[in-house]
């Protein structure tokens, strides 16, 4: 059984164009977690999915972030016209249930030159 | 809103040294707790974890109590090992561990 699978593990974009990072979850999980990690600081929450719907966003930027789950394929976390401040990890994680514990993926480090 | 304040870091110690590494949270009601570890290029893994007052959690060694008087979730173990290197964040979570608030993390470094 795989385990949180995020590809791709590296990225670097200029400034201005876009990000797509991708996560699958684990077998038979529905539900979807992005949290940013910032260089230095710890992970902070961005957005909560589960197939084919957002269920918290509290945590996304207002502008150029969006993220989907659609009910075929992986989760998407898409940032537009990407800014040096973007630079960090993105980690996804998964879980079966809205109770359950949530597995993480090795995340996706994304650096904007 | 919720808050995980951990101690910062670097923490460095000699092998078999004894480790504490703080964690103090502000929440309403009664979160879960939980510490993860992070070791290099890896993602999280959950270390531990204690979902009501007086729990301990216990994994490899390492150990923390919910302690709500104090508010605190401090991790400790009792010899660490060079293995043990890693970055170590304290969270809590109101539904049993999806949806996360972290602290800052404390980087551990154990010197041969």
């Amino acid at each position: 059984n795989a385990g949180v699978m995020q590809n791709p593990r590296h990225l670097v974009r200029r400034r201005g164009q876009e990000a797509r990072l991708r996560c699958s979850p684990m077998k038979g999980h529905s539900h979807v977690y992005w949290y940013r990690q910032l260089p230095e600081e710890g992970l902070k929450f961005m957005v909560y999915l589960q197939k084919e719907n957002i269920i918290d966003e509290s945590g996304m930027p207002k502008e150029r972030f969006s993220a989907e789950f659609p009910k075929e394929g992986p989760s998407i976390l898409r940032i537009q016209q990407v800014v040096r401040g973007d630079s960090a990890a993105y980690f996804c994680a998964s879980s079966p249930g809205v109770s359950t514990e949530a597995f993480f993926g090795q995340g996706t480090r994304l650096t904007v030159v | 809103g919720n808050s995980v304040t951990q101690m910062e870091g670097p923490v460095t110690l000699s092998e078999e040294a004894f480790l504490t590494i703080n964690c103090t949270y502000t929440a309403t009601g009664y979160p879960s707790l939980f510490w993860y570890v992070q070791y290099p290029g890896e993602g999280l893994q959950l270390l531990l974890k204690a979902t009501k007052a007086d729990d301990k959690g216990s994994n490899k060694g390492f150990e923390a109590t919910y302690r709500k008087e104090t508010t605190s979730f401090h991790l400790e173990k009792g010899s660490v090992q060079v293995s043990d290197s890693a970055v170590y964040f304290c969270a809590l979570s109101y539904n049993a561990g999806n949806m996360l608030t972290f602290g800052g993390g404390t980087r551990l470094m154990v010197k041969p």
